[in-house]
């Protein structure tokens, strides 16, 4: 059980917008800042998102990312095969002074 | 560019200690405000933060976890590692090495992974 809760699949067709929810509390997204990792099978998470909406050097502006009160979105808009992947949402958490992520959000384009 | 490389031992017996070391280039792991660690993840399973480390000797661990971690650093080959002792079935994993940004006071966030390395636990 992920102390952050993401859905555990989306989907969408080309060409659409595909938001991602992550749900935490006060300790950990309502306090700290929200980081969204893209990860293909077989390879290493790969930084999309960090401080809830920051993309970094070469992520295109496709990716965006959110927060409210307790929760955080990801939303990629034109939606490309190449998305197909698992998106993972991560915050700090004061209670448990540790990492914590949500389980994982697998993204089919159909 | 950052890079980090994981190495050890792909097979360990239950109950003994699975040691891995992460080699780091392009940054420093002595120098800066990076936290330098570990994350795992379950063949099939989301990700797992096991603790991270600094220079300065601060540290913080995954409560499930603490009583059986240890990190450490060596500077002269900017070089950090993980032990983990009593290692069962659970701990089979792909373990990441990580580096833990500094943004700014007490704003960090991982940046930075390994390739990972599946450790698998098995008599």
């Amino acid at each position: 059980q992920s102390v952050l809760t993401q859905p555990p699949s989306a989907s969408g067709t080309p060409g659409q917008r595909v938001p991602i929810s992550c749900s935490g509390s006060t300790s950990n997204i309502g306090t700290n800042h929200v980081f969204w990792y893209q990860q293909f099978p077989g390879t290493a998470p790969k930084l999309l998102i960090y401080r809830n909406s920051q993309r970094p050097s070469g992520v295109p502006d496709r990716f965006s990312g959110s927060k409210s009160d307790t929760s955080a979105s990801l939303a990629i808009s034109g939606l490309r095969s190449e998305d197909e992947a698992d998106y993972y949402c991560a915050a700090w958490d004061d209670s448990l002074s540790a990492w914590v992520f949500g389980g994982g959000t697998k993204l089919t384009v159909l | 560019q950052v890079q980090l490389q994981e190495s050890g031992p792909g097979l360990v017996k239950p109950s003994e200690t699975l040691s891995l070391t992460c080699i780091v280039s392009g940054d420093s792991v002595s120098s800066g405000g990076s936290y330098w660690g570990w994350i795992r993840q379950p063949p099939g399973k989301g990700l797992e933060w096991i603790g991270y480390m600094h220079h300065s000797g601060s540290a913080n661990y995954n409560p499930s976890l603490k009583s059986r971690v240890t990190l450490s650093f060596d500077t002269s080959k900017n070089q950090f590692s993980l032990k983990l002792s009593a290692v069962t079935a659970a701990d089979t994993a792909v373990y990441y090495c990580a580096r833990d940004r500094k943004y700014d006071y007490n704003d960090y966030g991982v940046d930075y992974w390994g390739q990972g390395t599946l450790v698998t636990v098995s008599s």
